[in-house]
């Protein structure tokens, strides 16, 4: 079965410096995807960035950096330069293999940033 | 970018009414909507999937005849929760996914979500 655990239920940063937020990932197929969502106190979830489990370098998009250590089966989220607007709940997804197109979720870890 | 809409967004209920809950792909036509729940300060847990024109695939535990999904057209599903009691309030989540073209790389995209109440 496929499975997505996040073991920090909070987490604080300093504004304006980097925080690593944990992910590891349970699965026995080849093909998946990673995806980290944010979802401040709006309710929306916020794509932030996908990792395919054949891609060779760690994804990247803007502040936002996945480091996918494949035969760990992690996928921690980094966030440099953390601003206030930071602040809200994330959470590690995985899509593919067996389950399809189907996307399972962690159970979240809320980002706190303080000033 | 692809935008999906939820309608409503709150809605209060009444223990026993049926309440009916939208999912509009507003600028793409959706093979696939999925279906979540979020508990507060819980996470996203996948009620079914429902492709156009066919019936949904409901996950373990969830009930069939409680959560009725219709997916009537490429742009539009709908979660009709019947009888609701207090239990059933939850923020229910609608995802759709983009037909696309082979090797196109996948996605799937958020509704902002509903509230519901069930008093």
């Amino acid at each position: 079965a496929q499975k997505i655990t996040q073991t920090q239920p909070g987490m604080f940063v300093q504004e304006k410096e980097a925080v690593t937020l944990d992910c590891t990932y349970d699965t026995s197929d080849q093909s998946y995807g990673l995806f980290w969502y944010k979802q401040p106190s709006s309710g929306e979830m916020i794509f932030l960035i996908y990792q395919g489990s054949y891609d060779e370098q760690n994804a990247t998009e803007g502040r936002y950096s996945l480091n996918f250590q494949k035969a760990r089966k992690s996928a921690n989220l980094v966030i440099s330069a953390s601003q206030l607007g930071d602040s809200a709940m994330y959470f590690c997804a995985m899509r593919g293999g067996t389950g399809g197109f189907k996307t399972i979720f962690g159970a979240g870890t809320r980002l706190f940033v303080k000033a | 970018g692809a935008v999906v809409s939820q309608h409503p967004s709150w809605v209060i209920c009444k223990s026993g009414t049926s309440v009916k809950i939208e999912c509009r792909s507003l600028d793409f036509q959706a093979t696939t909507m999925f279906w979540y729940r979020q508990f507060p300060k819980q996470s996203l847990m996948l009620m079914a999937t429902s492709n156009e024109g066919s019936k949904a695939t409901y996950e373990q535990g969830v009930e069939k005849d409680k959560f009725l999904i219709n997916h009537a057209s490429l742009t539009l599903s709908t979660l009709t929760v019947t009888s609701a009691h207090p239990e059933d309030s939850s923020f229910y989540i609608c995802s759709a996914r983009p037909l696309r073209l082979a090797g196109e790389e996948e996605t799937q995209y958020f509704g902002p979500g509903t509230r519901l109440l069930v008093l």
